[in-house]
């Protein structure tokens, strides 16, 4: 199975900060089918990426997602203060799907 | 839009099994892949599964292979994970999403959308 590795494991930041979230496989992930999560504490995980760079529906244009192959970025360009929370990535073009370990954005 | 309502927490002994429902409304369900993911507290998140209702075939993540059933009724729109053996460890949070679509050309995978609100099964003697 692929295997994601994200860093950094936590992010502090100041709101209004850009933030640089990265994920790294195990092996080229095909078509780019890496997508990005947002889970708030006690909230279920929200899809804001897909294919690496297609911000899903209603995802505001602060973030974006860029890479190719095996190394993948999000990035939040101003944080605002509902933005600090956990991030996963996932790989989704082979089976099984597999998730990172996240990386927590943190309020400095 | 499509939402995915789960069944309430549930509280399960050691050994015992657990059946978590997942219903689908407001939109097609058949031809959409429901996944589940599990979430141990304060952990990171783990996929267990799907199922293509419109197939009727199921796919298992090796972890939880002999362990896990996951099926679909489409007369109700509901997909459900069974998970056996239940030990202290699967103490966790369930999710079920949308992720994956069977198309004429076959099966597409896609990120998971939408996702069900979450089922917290506690295991504990």
């Amino acid at each position: 199975e692929i295997v994601l590795t994200q860093s950094p494991g936590t992010l502090s930041l100041s709101p209004g900060e850009r933030a640089t979230l990265s994920c790294r496989a195990s092996q080229s992930v095909t078509s780019s089918y890496l997508a990005w999560y947002q889970q708030r504490p006690g909230q279920t995980p929200r899809l804001l990426i897909y294919g690496a760079s297609s911000r899903a529906t209603g995802i505001p244009d602060r973030f974006s997602g860029s890479g190719s192959g095996t190394d993948f970025t999000l990035t939040i360009s101003r944080l605002e203060p509902e933005d600090f929370a956990v991030y996963y990535c996932q790989q989704y073009a082979n089976s099984p799907p597999t998730f990172g370990g996240g990386t927590k954005v943190e309020i400095k | 839009q499509v939402q995915l309502v789960q069944s309430g927490a549930e509280l399960k002994k050691p050994g015992s099994s657990v059946k978590v429902s997942c219903t689908a409304s407001g939109g097609t369900f058949t031809r959409f892949a429901i996944t589940w993911v599990r979430q141990a507290p304060g952990q990171g998140l783990e996929w267990m599964g799907r199922i293509i209702p419109f197939l009727d075939v199921a796919n298992y993540g090796q972890k939880f292979q002999g362990r896990v059933t996951i099926t679909a009724d489409k007369s109700t729109s509901t997909a459900y994970m069974e998970l056996s053996s239940l030990r202290f460890d699967d103490t966790a949070v369930y999710f079920c999403a949308r992720g994956g679509e069977y198309e004429k050309t076959g099966y597409k995978p896609t990120a998971f959308d939408i996702w069900g609100q979450g089922t917290m099964v506690t295991v504990s003697s």
